[in-house]
């Protein structure tokens, strides 16, 4: 069974400029998920979809940051414009969805931003 | 509002010798509690999860947990360290709408 995938692996940006990342999950998962990872901390939820449906965005920062899931399957995550502190790994996520299933993660896209 | 911690940035242990990798949480509810492991420039594999049931769990690569409602604790052991099992290691436990709230992390360091 292929896992999530995740692309580009690394960006380098400068601050003000904009990046996106791609994600897709396994096959027949419904729901999505995008967490950043900040250097020596644990990954933090940023939005989740179920389905085409975003069920949480409460902790993305809806001024710079912006997420879609057309179809129901892949999903892109933009940020307009970076900021220094954007730099981390963004790693996506899929799971059937219900509250006991295992949400398992891809590679993770590394992001720096001078 | 749910939580987890884990007390120690670092675990260090000799290869051969028992490990454990601290984890407390705090919950509403009935607890789901996972623990990830992740390699360098990786992403997080999962290695194991308690629903309900029996209160020692087993997962991948020889690591079990062990649940413990009254000390709200989530440890994860295995009996003897590889050096290959050096990494870091998140205890996590499901919030609302199923996201999951890691904890910060411990290094987990086995030396030859």
């Amino acid at each position: 069974e292929a896992g999530v995938a995740q692309s580009p692996r690394y960006k380098i940006i400068e601050k003000r400029q904009s990046v996106a990342f791609w994600c897709n999950p396994i096959s027949g998962h419904a729901t999505l998920y995008w967490y950043q990872q900040i250097l020596g901390q644990g990954p933090k939820l940023l939005i989740q979809f179920q389905n085409n449906g975003v069920v949480d965005d409460s902790q993305l920062p809806k001024d710079r940051f912006s997420a879609e899931r057309l179809k129901g399957v892949d999903s892109t995550l933009k940020i307009q414009p970076a900021k220094l502190e954007d730099s981390a790994v963004y790693l996506c996520a899929s799971s059937f969805g219900t509250e006991q299933e295992t949400q398992y993660f891809g590679p993770g896209t590394r992001l720096l931003v001078l | 509002a749910q939580s987890v911690a884990q007390p120690e940035d670092q675990v260090n242990v000799a290869e051969g010798n028992p490990l454990t990798v601290k984890c407390t949480y705090s919950v509403s509810g009935n607890p789901y509690l996972f623990w990830y492991v992740q390699y360098p420039n990786r992403g997080l594999q999962f290695l194991l999860k308690y629903i309900t049931g029996d209160n020692l769990v087993k997962g991948s690569y020889g690591f079990e947990a062990e649940f413990n409602k009254s000390q709200t604790s989530f440890h994860l052991k295995k009996p003897s360290a590889l050096v290959s099992d050096s990494a870091l290691y998140f205890c996590a436990v499901k919030g609302g709408y199923n996201k999951l709230i890691f904890g910060a992390g411990t290094r987990l360091a086995v030396h030859p």
